[in-house]
């Protein structure tokens, strides 16, 4: 089954500990992207990656890190989580052509507290 | 920057009625328009438009774009409480690929 798996599903945490949130795709898509969704703000980008070693930042990229060393994997560290980071976190991959994004299969979600 | 604003924030309406969401956007460089559903988590794909004037369309849902007057609808007819969930309109402005999400349209079907 053509998928985006992430993990954890739910995380509470302390502030100021380094988390990984973990995120993997098995369609061979080249795009992969980090949103969060917070109430009255929307989904937002994090970073997004166009291919393995080329990640850049998305509008919301502050306090968050990503690598793409492989091209399923596409994981989200928060090298030291604030209360402000607490939210709904979505991993997407989508696939490219002819400069059209074909739309996103995102995962199942990561809901973040920190405390 | 590219913008999306979806009208209603929160719809109520009763088992069978009929309902329209809305999605305006400001876009430099148009690429595409999609519809996505999110009920408990992940958003899900409905539909993806390029095209002025075609619609497209899936069991009791539609949608058509119109690229003068920028923007789109999205048509649910003889709706189920199933249909409850947020509806998302998302813009591909051409910059990196990114979609740009409206902020949604909370619709709440009741028996």
């Amino acid at each position: 089954e053509a998928q985006v798996t992430q993990n954890p599903r739910y995380l509470i945490t302390v502030t100021g500990k380094k988390l990984t949130v973990t995120c993997s795709q098995n369609m061979n898509h080249e795009y992969m992207s980090w949103y969060r969704q917070d109430p009255g703000l929307g989904l937002r980008q994090i970073y997004y990656s166009m291919n393995v070693e080329v990640t850049d930042k998305g509008d919301v990229p502050e306090g968050y890190k990503v690598s793409r060393k492989e091209k399923r994997n596409f994981p989200l560290i928060l090298e030291s989580p604030s209360p402000n980071q607490t939210s709904l976190y979505f991993c997407a991959s989508s696939f490219l052509r002819s400069g059209i994004n074909y739309g996103y299969t995102f995962g199942s979600g990561t809901r973040l507290t920190v405390v | 920057e590219d913008k999306v604003v979806q009208s209603p924030l929160s719809l109520v309406v009763h088992e069978g009625d009929t309902v329209t969401l809305n999605c305006s956007y400001e876009v430099t460089n148009f690429r595409s328009l999609l519809w996505y559903k999110q009920e408990k988590k992940a958003p899900t794909f409905l539909f993806m438009l390029t095209s002025s004037g075609i619609e497209k369309k899936s069991g009791r849902l539609s949608s058509i774009l119109d690229k003068k007057e920028l923007f789109s609808i999205l048509n649910i007819t003889a709706t189920q409480t199933g249909d409850s969930a947020i509806y998302l309109c998302a813009l591909d402005g051409g910059s990196n690929y990114k979609l740009t999400f409206g902020k949604g349209t909370l619709l709440t079907v009741n028996p």
